[in-house]
């Protein structure tokens, strides 16, 4: 089945303690993407790749970090997280950037105290 | 100034009502594409329909059209005769290149959450 898999889907966490969120897509897509959606924000971009081992800020890279060594996967790393960065964070992808549509993974519901 | 306007929080009407959804977007960009997603809610995001900057034909699709003015920067969206499970945010996005040249970055607007009563 073609989807894009995200991992933990749920996660409370203390400020300070480094995170991964991994993200993972089978279909092959070379544009991949992380965006976070907050009440009254609507969805953000964090970071964006275009294709393995490029990678590019969004409007909301500040605190992020993010690697696209694989084709299939693009983990979303918080160093130092806080409790700003408490929300709602999907992983996308799609076959191109541009045109195509993005599928999106089922989101990851992350807390920092 | 946002990218992507959707002027309309919220909207709730009553069961087979038709309703319009509000999508403005602002870019210098000559090529351009133009999105519709659905977040029902149980929280995942769909893909509803996709337009590119040259192509300003309406579409249906059943129940949903789609309204793509250049001359207005607006691309609206009309659900007819609307039913309980079309209750979800819908988001307009627009695809512009980034700074990169060849970049393409993906704005979202903030959503409309639509409110289909029995």
């Amino acid at each position: 089945e073609a989807q894009v898999t995200q991992n933990p889907r749920y996660l409370i966490t203390v400020t300070g303690k480094k995170l991964t969120v991994t993200c993972s897509q089978n279909m092959n897509h070379e544009y991949m993407s992380w965006y976070r959606q907050d009440p009254g924000l609507g969805l953000r971009q964090i970071y964006y790749s275009m294709n393995v081992e490029v990678t590019d800020k969004g409007d909301v890279p500040e605190g992020y970090k993010v690697s696209r060594k694989e084709k299939r996967n693009f983990p979303l790393i918080l160093e130092s997280p806080s409790p700003n960065q408490t929300s709602l964070y999907f992983c996308a992808s799609s076959l191109l950037a541009g045109y195509n549509e993005q599928f999106f993974g089922p989101g990851t519901r992350l807390t920092v105290l | 100034a946002q990218k992507v306007t959707q002027a309309q929080t919220e909207i709730s009407v009553v069961e087979k009502e038709d309703v319009t959804l509000d999508c403005v977007y602002e870019t210098r960009d000559t090529t351009y594409y133009l999105f519709w997603y659905k977040q029902p809610p149980s929280g995942e995001l769909v893909f509803l329909i996709r337009r590119n900057s040259f192509d300003e034909q309406n579409e249906i699709s059943g129940r949903y059209s789609w309204n793509f003015q250049k001359s207005t920067s607006s691309f609206n969206f009309t659900i007819t005769a609307s039913q309980v499970v079309d209750s979800a945010v819908y988001f307009c996005a627009l695809s512009e290149e980034g700074s990169g040249g060849s970049n393409y970055k993906l704005t979202f607007g903030k959503g409309t959450l639509l409110t289909v009563n029995p």
